[in-house]
């Protein structure tokens, strides 16, 4: 099955400081999304970006299809950031999400 | 919009014992649902897929006679875990989508962690 793997697996930073998470898979995707989940477990959408450019607010990812990989970029980090950030791919064919590993996000005020 | 909810969000049960998880979709009618597993610091599994109306399909290495689907309708689907013993302590998130498999954003609810002893 597709591999997706991510980087850095842990990041700690300042309050303010600006982060890019990256996300490699390992063939072509149908879907791509990104969520955050905090603290107590919930997983909150962010993206949908199979390819393309998003923004939303201090959030923007961009995801380079052809060259099998994605990024999160969060600017101007606050505490509430803090938490593990996935992203997740379906291939073509199999309609079922695959997780990353993960990148445990950690803001200190 | 694009609320799943998920009851209960916490059980503690003691070992033979089966637990039922659920899981709805509040606002939307969702044709699949998700199961998945999240052990402590791990990535998400998944562990089958749930259509309504018809059999779930189970990932390799998934018990199907241990983790029991059922979707019985357009925003409701349950997982039992019978017999529970300590090594199905996990924590079991479901998600729904409102298209066919994936090809729409999935909503995950706030998952149900289960300890038992």
């Amino acid at each position: 099955g597709i591999q997706v793997e991510q980087s850095p697996p842990d990041l700690i930073l300042q309050e303010g400081a600006n982060s890019t998470l990256r996300c490699n898979f390992s063939d072509s995707v149908n879907n791509l999304q990104w969520f955050h989940q905090n603290p107590w477990g919930q997983l909150i959408n962010l993206f949908y970006i199979p390819s393309g450019t998003k923004q939303n607010g201090r959030l923007s990812a961009t995801t380079v299809a052809t060259e099998r990989y994605s990024l999160l970029y969060i600017s101007s980090s606050q505490t509430t950031d803090s938490g593990v950030y996935f992203c997740a791919v379906d291939d073509f064919g199999n309609e079922k999400l695959t997780f990353g590993t993960g990148t445990r996000l950690t803001i200190i005020p | 919009g694009a609320v799943v909810s998920q009851h209960p969000s916490w059980v503690i049960c003691k070992s033979g014992t089966s637990v039922k998880i659920e899981c709805r979709s509040l606002d939307f009618q969702a044709t699949t649902m998700f199961w998945y597993r999240q052990f402590p610091k791990q990535s998400l599994m998944l562990m089958a897929t749930s259509n309504e109306g018809s059999k779930a399909t189970y990932e390799q290495g998934v018990e199907k006679d241990k983790f029991l689907i059922n979707h019985a309708s357009l925003t409701l689907s349950t997982l039992t875990v019978t017999s529970a013993h300590p090594e199905d302590s996990s924590f079991y998130i479901c998600s729904a989508g409102s298209g066919v498999g994936v090809r729409e954003t999935q909503y995950f609810g706030p998952g149900t962690r289960l300890l038992v002893l």
